[in-house]
């Protein structure tokens, strides 16, 4: 199974600054297929990135998925209010489980 | 607009059986695959499995294997989770998400806003 290792597991910034938010896999992914989601209390999860680096529908493009192998950055360039919450990245389609990193809470400074 | 509207939250006792719902709007519902993800409190996101509603080809992660059953009624465009006796380690929100497969894996482009599931020993 692949483990991934999502750090640091919290980041306090403020908004307008740059955020880079890490993923981490025990083995290199199959064709890139690494996911970013952001979860915040009481609402429906949102994917923002799929295949490593594109962005999903709506997505602000202040948002950017990069990386290969086993290494993978989520970047935020200036930060807003609301892109405080904690985000998750996701392997999928390798030939072992679907797997999802412990997370990484992004916090207003 | 795809919707996923999940069913209400619950408070059960250990042993009990319970079943969670999933009505999918806004898109043609037997075409995607429909995953179940859990959240556990304090832990992270877990991939449960997921189903092909128009052939009902459910398909489950090792950890979830004969723990829960996934089903769908494409009538009713709606997809289930089923326990058949609830364990207190069964707490946790259980998201309904849409599927979309690559390779031999999937991931979830869109969820609904989870079901809270309270599971008292």
């Amino acid at each position: 199974e692949v483990v991934l290792t999502q750090s640091p597991g919290t980041l306090s910034l403020s908004p307008g600054e740059r955020a880079s938010l890490f993923c981490r896999a025990s083995q290199s992914l199959y064709s890139n297929f690494l996911a970013w989601y952001q979860l915040k209390p009481g609402q429906a999860p949102r994917l923002f990135i799929y295949g490593a680096s594109s962005r999903a529908t709506g997505i602000p493009d202040r948002f950017s998925g990069s990386g290969s192998g086993t290494d993978f950055t989520l970047t935020i360039s200036r930060l807003e209010p609301e892109d405080f919450a904690v985000y998750y990245c996701q392997h999928y389609g390798g030939s072992s489980p679907d797997t999802f990193g412990q997370g990484t809470k992004l916090e207003m400074k | 607009e795809v919707q996923l509207v999940q069913s209400g939250a619950e408070v059960k006792k250990s042993g009990d059986s319970l079943i969670i719902s999933c009505e999918a709007s806004g898109y043609r519902f037997p075409n995607y695959w429909i995953g179940w993800v859990r959240l556990m409190p304090g832990k992270g996101l877990e991939s449960m499995g997921v189903i092909f509603p128009a052939d009902s080809d459910a398909r489950y992660s090792p950890s979830f294997q004969g723990q829960v059953t996934i089903s769908a009624d494409k009538s009713l465009s709606t997809a289930y989770l089923r326990w058949s006796s609830l364990k207190a380690s069964d707490t946790a929100i259980y998201y309904c998400t849409r599927a979309l497969k690559y390779g031999s894996g999937w991931f979830f482009d869109y969820w609904g806003r989870g079901t809270p599931v309270t599971v008292s020993s």
